[in-house]
């Protein structure tokens, strides 16, 4: 099965606390993103990541801080830095950038209270 | 920032009707794209149209760009209830890597 996940689904913290969230694909894309999305809204890009070992920051990545240490994994941490930590975060990958269509994973719902 | 901005928020038609949606946009693009996203999920890509494009169809779904009024719309024929979702426009700004998206349109379908 090819594709993108995310793990886990629904995610629960305290206040204060980091917490990280899972993103990994096994379609050999290059480029992977991260965004957020709070209800009824769009998707705002958080970070994302051209090639390993490289990632770039998106329109809301105070907060934030990922990884590319391997093509298939693009972690996301929520630092406590993060102000409004609760939304539904989303991580999709593509093959050259954004010049073609983008695979999303179902996405991870964080509440922090 | 979100680039792109779709018309109506939200829309609501009976089963068979075609639905047409709006998105305007701000700057230069390369391409725009249109997805897909049932409640609670990702998104699902559905047409990609380049900027030299001025329309392209795929099975129900017909996507024009017209680059002059930077606007785009997306026209669903013979409407059905799986087609309840919400519908979000993307676009690639001229020597960006990464995609903008608008607001969306919340589509109901009614049986």
């Amino acid at each position: 099965d090819g594709g993108i996940t995310q793990s886990p689904k629904y995610l629960f913290r305290k206040e204060g606390q980091n917490v990280t969230l899972s993103c990994e694909q096994n379609l050999n894309h290059d480029a992977m993103y991260w965004y957020r999305q709070d209800p009824g809204q769009g998707l705002r890009l958080i970070y994302y990541s051209q090639i390993v070992n490289d990632f770039q920051k998106g329109d809301i990545a105070e907060g934030y801080s990922v990884s590319r240490e391997k093509k298939e994994s693009f972690p996301l941490t929520v630092t406590s830095a993060q102000k409004n930590p609760t939304a539904f975060y989303l991580c999709a990958s593509s093959n050259q950038g954004a010049k073609v269509e983008q695979y999303f994973g179902p996405g991870t719902r964080l509440t922090v209270t | 920032s979100q680039q792109g901005e779709e018309d109506p928020q939200a829309l609501s038609i009976q089963e068979g009707e075609n639905a047409t949606m709006n998105c305007s946009y701000k700057t230069s693009i390369n391409n725009l794209q249109w997805y897909r996203q049932n409640s609670g999920r990702g998104l699902v890509h559905l047409i990609l149209i380049r900027s030299n494009e001025r329309e392209k169809h795929s099975g129900r779904l017909r996507v024009t760009l017209d680059t002059s009024k930077k606007s785009s719309s997306l026209l669903i024929t013979a409407s059905r209830a799986a087609d309840t979702a919400s519908y979000f426009c993307a676009t690639t700004q001229t020597g960006a890597n990464n995609l903008f998206f608008g607001t969306g349109t919340r589509l109901t379908v009614i049986p």
